[in-house]
């Protein structure tokens, strides 16, 4: 069975502080995808990203990275210079690459705070 | 181009009401799914579609049942709501070797 752990239940920063939001997740297949999504205050789910578990490149996009380490089955988010925009409930999950995204397990959340 | 549109937006029903959440997508997705989020939970998988006339079961189906007699629209009916399943619902469409789900704006359901 699949299982993603987000261990930080809440996290505050002050802004233009840097924050990471762990990810632990398990899987028994070698093939799977990993997924970061972002759920503003509005409500709604925003996609950030998605890896395939072929791919361990870390990722940049602006102020957004991502560490993906199969050794320790961690896909990890940082955002640099934190912004109050960046205020959101955060969330990993994982799909099977034979289910396609159809079948997706979140992980717990990370309500992030950014104190202005 | 709607995306995903989820109807009704909010939604207070009593014990043992039945009612329909509609989900429908314009965007010739193959694949559909219902999710529920709860407090501390996360999103918890409910039930899913590969194509028309194919559901499955996800991790907590129990009190739902849903059908997919056309690509785009894929409701999810309470057949008699209980309290434990107040929880804002949300829908989500992808196609197979799509980068990412595609969620609507969910459903906030209260049961009373």
């Amino acid at each position: 069975a699949q299982k993603v752990t987000q261990a930080q239940t809440e996290i505050s920063v002050v802004e233009k502080e840097d924050v990471t939001l762990d990810c632990v997740y398990e899987t028994r297949d070698t093939t799977y995808y990993l997924f970061w999504y972002k759920q503003p205050p509005s409500g709604e789910l925003v996609f950030l990203i998605r890896r395939n578990s072929f791919d361990e490149q870390n990722e940049i996009s602006g102020r957004y990275s991502w560490n993906f380490q199969k050794s320790t089955s961690s896909f990890n988010f940082t955002i640099t210079a934190s912004q109050v925009v960046d205020s959101a409930v955060y969330f990993c999950a994982l799909s099977e690459a034979d289910f396609g995204n159809e079948k997706l397990t979140f992980g717990t959340g990370t309500r992030l705070t950014i104190i202005p | 181009n709607a995306g995903v549109t989820q109807t009704p937006k909010f939604q207070v029903l009593k014990t043992g009401q039945s009612m329909t959440l509609q989900c429908a997508q314009d965007m010739n997705h193959e694949y559909m799914s219902w999710y529920r989020q709860d407090p501390g939970m996360g999103l918890r998988l409910i039930h899913y579609s590969v194509g028309a006339g194919i559901t499955d079961q996800g991790e907590v189906p129990n009190g739902y049942n849903v059908s997919r007699s056309t690509t785009e629209d894929f409701p999810l009916r309470l057949l008699s709501a209980a309290p434990s399943q107040t929880s804002v619902y949300f829908c989500a469409s992808n196609n197979h070797g799509g980068v990412a789900a595609f969620f609507g704006q969910g459903t906030r359901l209260t049961v009373v």
